[in-house]
């Protein structure tokens, strides 16, 4: 079946740009998101990109989608400590009646 | 705005107890689901509707029942409480459309013993 893999953990210090990686098999794949999980809260959609698109950004997020590798990131410039939370990629395509194949979400640390 | 509202926060149960887990959202989505989130095991899909009156099974249907009487409601319910039913549950809702991004509860946390 098809398959989302992130690395479980990451940490940075305050300041510093912070690249979450994502790697998908689905060659179908149609929209590629983004979701933050604070302690103790639902997710949270941070942005998506389309597969037609490398590249979107977003305030301090830029999402990067290499379509050949099927590979996708998240980098956040200036990293704050309110970021610390798991971030999820998650993929869809548009002919599996909207269900999203999820990676296991990336724990990001940020030391001040 | 509510969003997506999901009650209880909260629920201890005993092995074979029924319970239902409730769910509703005033955006007016057509998509609404039930996932289960666990250690190591990420987001897990239990069961979804694309409308009213129509429901179908997720990855991990077993132990559990929904219904979608109204476009707001989607209940989740536990028949026979299991341990390893143990999780805590989101509800997410959205509409049809494939870039509707989903929208989350805050999640319920249930342990059963």
């Amino acid at each position: 079946g098809e398959d989302v893999e992130q690395s479980l953990f990451l940490s940075v210090r305050e300041g510093d740009s912070s690249v979450i990686n994502c790697t998908y098999t689905d060659s179908s794949s149609t929209y590629l998101y983004w979701y933050k999980q604070e302690p103790g809260a639902g997710l949270q959609l941070l942005t998506y990109i389309f597969s037609n698109m490398d590249m979107k950004q977003d305030q301090r997020l830029t999402v990067l989608l290499n379509k050949k590798d099927k590979h996708l990131s998240l980098r956040i410039a200036d990293t704050q400590t309110g970021d610390s939370a798991i971030y999820f990629c998650a993929e869809t395509n548009a002919g599996n009646n909207r269900k999203l194949i999820w990676g296991l979400g990336t724990s990001l640390a940020v030391n001040p | 705005n509510a969003g997506v509202t999901q009650t209880p926060k909260f629920q201890v149960l005993k092995t074979g107890q029924s319970m239902t887990l409730q769910c509703a959202q005033d955006m007016n989505h057509e998509y609404m689901s039930w996932y289960r989130q666990d250690p190591g095991m990420g987001l897990r899909l239990i069961h979804y509707s694309v409308g009213a009156g129509i429901t179908d099974q997720g990855e991990v249907p077993n132990g559990y029942n929904v219904s979608r009487s109204t476009t707001e409601d989607f209940p989740l319910r536990l028949l026979s409480a299991a341990p390893s039913q143990t999780s805590v549950y989101f509800c997410a809702s959205s509409y049809i459309s494939h870039n509707s991004p989903l929208h989350f509860g805050n999640g319920t946390r249930l342990t059963v013993t």
